[in-house]
């Protein structure tokens, strides 16, 4: 079983529509969560972290916790082909090392 | 603003070459690592550091070592390159004070023919 599962997608979503992408993890000890957006030939980026159960907003950004369930997911509303790229989950394990999922590719079509 | 640097963008070299892969950091951050990133196999990590001159072993650490002699400059090494480590290598950095998880250099390119 991978540590870190994500849907690799594509997922297609209009413009204007809120895009869910979500993140599963098996280790139960993990406390910080991490969600980075990466554009074509890129490096990823930092878009949000959550450590707590429940939502955390950052405008147009929601991260969803839920410990119990070992699920994480990522909302972005009025989603803009701008958004269009790979969003990687990841996840805290020992001593500040991330373990990463392999991402979900998400297409905002016009 | 945190700054990640990574020595090159692109590289090209040859079987059996040894290859250094440089990346520094501005940010006094205590955690360094490697990654490479292959299609359909995400993020794997290589090898990485918590201080000066300590290493530890990620999840592929074979054919490759690396070098933390100052605590702002990691370096990656492929002792004899070989074509199965054509990949997008990643530097990354980060603070065991804040848990704002890692920022990444911009990604070396390395082919190797």
């Amino acid at each position: 079983q991978k540590e870190v599962e994500q849907n690799s997608g594509p997922l297609s979503v209009p413009e204007g529509a809120i895009a869910s992408l979500n993140c599963t993890y098996s280790d139960r000890g993990s406390q910080s969560f991490f969600w980075y957006r990466q554009y074509s030939g890129k490096s990823p980026e930092l878009i949000m972290f959550i450590y707590s159960n429940g939502d955390k907003e950052d405008g147009r950004f929601t991260a969803q916790l839920n410990k119990a369930s070992q699920y994480v997911s990522l909302l972005i509303r009025d989603s803009q082909p701008s958004d269009s790229a790979t969003y990687l989950c990841a996840v805290t394990g020992t001593a500040s090392k991330l373990t990463f999922g392999t991402g979900t590719r998400l297409q905002v079509t016009l | 603003d945190v700054k990640v640097t990574q020595s090159s963008r692109y590289l090209v070299k040859r079987t059996g070459e040894k290859v250094f892969l440089e990346c520094v950091q501005d940010m006094d951050h205590e955690n360094m690592f490697w990654y490479r990133q292959d299609p359909g196999l995400g993020l794997r990590l290589i090898y990485f550091s918590y201080d000066v001159k300590m290493k530890e072993k990620g999840d592929i650490p074979e054919g490759y070592s690396v070098s933390r002699e100052k605590k702002e400059r990691f370096s990656l090494i492929l002792e004899s390159a070989s074509t199965n480590q054509t990949s997008m290598y990643l530097c990354a950095s980060s603070t065991i004070y804040k848990d704002y998880g890692y920022t990444f250099g911009s990604g070396t390119r390395l082919t190797v023919v």
